[in-house]
């Protein structure tokens, strides 16, 4: 049984530059989120998807920000013209939902730099 | 708009003493209440989830407590052990499904 994967799990990157950042999770699982977490601080959420349909983006997803889950599957976060404000860890969980605990299962994370 | 709070922020104890994390959080309508552990630069690894119906969550030496009506979770570690150094956050799930996390609380356990 694996669990959340991310990669990559580290990126450097020049502001103004576009990133992407992929996420597959546990593969039964319906739901996939996506949260921000910055140095001394809890996560944040940032969107979710239930299957392939993004139900809810948080008021942080600025328009830079755009995250996709085509088939259901796999989900992808792309931030363009990246800031120096967007350096964060970015995690992503997956969730069993409709039966069960619902209980949120979370990757290593990928740490992005912007310099 | 749900506040999760974590006291205290850090924590420093000897080995072998029993200790309690607290969270509170200020809208009693959640649907369950999660307990994470997080090594420095790593993700979370979920530890115990408690469902709004239930009041306790027991995990070898860790249980969580919930009162859903004051608002408040324990995490009670027992026989602490240097092993257990990490940050501890937790997380109350609104009925949409986003986590709401408190800032976490730094645990130090000295040999």
């Amino acid at each position: 049984d694996t669990g959340v994967s991310q990669d990559p799990r580290h990126k450097i990157t020049k502001r103004g530059q576009n990133v992407t950042f992929r996420c597959d999770p546990i593969s039964e699982h319906n739901r996939l989120y996506w949260y921000r977490q910055t140095l001394g601080q809890g996560p944040e959420f940032l969107t979710y998807f239930q299957n392939e349909a993004q139900l809810e983006k948080s008021r942080l997803l600025s328009d830079r920000f755009s995250a996709e889950r085509p088939k259901g599957s796999f989900s992808t976060l792309e931030i363009q013209r990246t800031e120096q404000g967007d350096s964060a860890m970015y995690l992503c969980a997956s969730s069993l939902d409709g039966t069960g605990t619902y209980e949120q299962y979370f990757g290593p994370g990928t740490r992005l730099t912007v310099t | 708009k749900q506040e999760v709070t974590q006291i205290p922020a850090a924590l420093s104890v000897p080995e072998g003493e029993n200790l309690v994390l607290n969270c509170s959080f200020t809208d009693s309508a959640i649907y369950n209440l999660q307990w994470f552990r997080q090594d420095p630069g790593k993700g979370l690894t979920s530890l115990l989830l408690i469902q709004s119906s239930q009041r306790e969550q027991t995990s070898g030496r860790l249980n969580a407590s919930l009162d859903k009506s004051s608002g408040r979770s324990t995490l009670y570690i027992a026989a602490s052990q240097p092993g257990d150094s990490a940050t501890y956050l937790c997380a109350v799930r609104n009925q949409g499904g986003k986590l709401i996390f408190g800032q976490g609380t730094e645990l130090s356990v000295k040999p």
